[in-house]
């Protein structure tokens, strides 16, 4: 079945630190992908999302390409701030549902 | 345009109990899923509605149910509760009719004792 993968955490880098958050995917067909954000105490956000192949989904200086040669939406970002500390959540929606990954904790440290 | 809310935020309640929370979707969304959030399952799909009727269904045993009124604002019921069912219980809602985009309600913090 459909299904979604992402790099166990926690990871914990420094302010202005480069990110890369893997995800990779399990799909029929052509899903659309997402990244969602939960900051503690919150629900989940949407922070970017690609809907076909080779699509880039950017927002808040996030980045993550839909690469279908490799099944993969990896998130990076080029420079972490302190406020980006959160749980980040790879998804896919095929049909009318949607997977997550597990989440990925993410902390950084001034 | 306000979010999604839940109602309540926090719950506490005994096994055998039932329970039941609310949301309301963002004014004009039609669709309504539900969540449950666990530290070690992450987050499992529990059912979505679409003009109040059920579209799909996760694996969850029957003791999870929901409804959805004509307003789109949806219920959740879990009866007969055990202690693995404390949870963070999120509910989202999307605009389209494929629910492209979802967005999430802070959810409701449930613990079964």
């Amino acid at each position: 079945g459909d299904s979604v993968t992402q790099m166990e955490g926690p990871v914990t880098l420094s302010e202005e630190a480069f990110l890369t958050i893997n995800c990779t995917y399990t799909a029929t067909g052509y899903p659309s992908l997402f990244w969602y954000v939960q900051y503690p105490g919150e629900g989940l956000q949407l922070l970017l999302k690609a809907t076909k192949a080779d699509d880039k989904g950017s927002n808040k200086g996030f980045e993550a390409t839909y690469r279908k040669e490799t099944t993969s939406f990896h998130l990076e970002k080029g420079s972490v701030q302190v406020s980006d500390s959160a749980v980040y959540f790879c998804a896919l929606r095929s049909g009318n549902q949607f997977y997550f990954g597990t989440g990925t904790s993410l902390t950084v440290i001034p | 345009k306000a979010g999604v809310t839940q109602t309540p935020r926090y719950l506490i309640k005994t096994r055998g109990q039932q329970v039941t929370l609310s949301c309301s979707p963002i004014s004009g969304h039609r669709s309504v899923s539900w969540y449950q959030q666990t530290p070690g399952q992450g987050l499992q799909f529990l059912f979505e509605y679409f003009s109040e009727t059920q579209r799909n269904k996760g694996n969850f045993p029957g003791r999870f149910s929901g409804r959805q009124f004509s307003n789109s604002r949806s219920e959740m019921n879990v009866s007969t509760l055990e202690l693995g069912d404390s949870a963070l219980y999120l509910c989202a809602s999307s605009l389209l009719a494929d629910g492209e985009t979802q967005y999430f309600g802070p959810g409701t913090r449930l613990l079964v004792l």
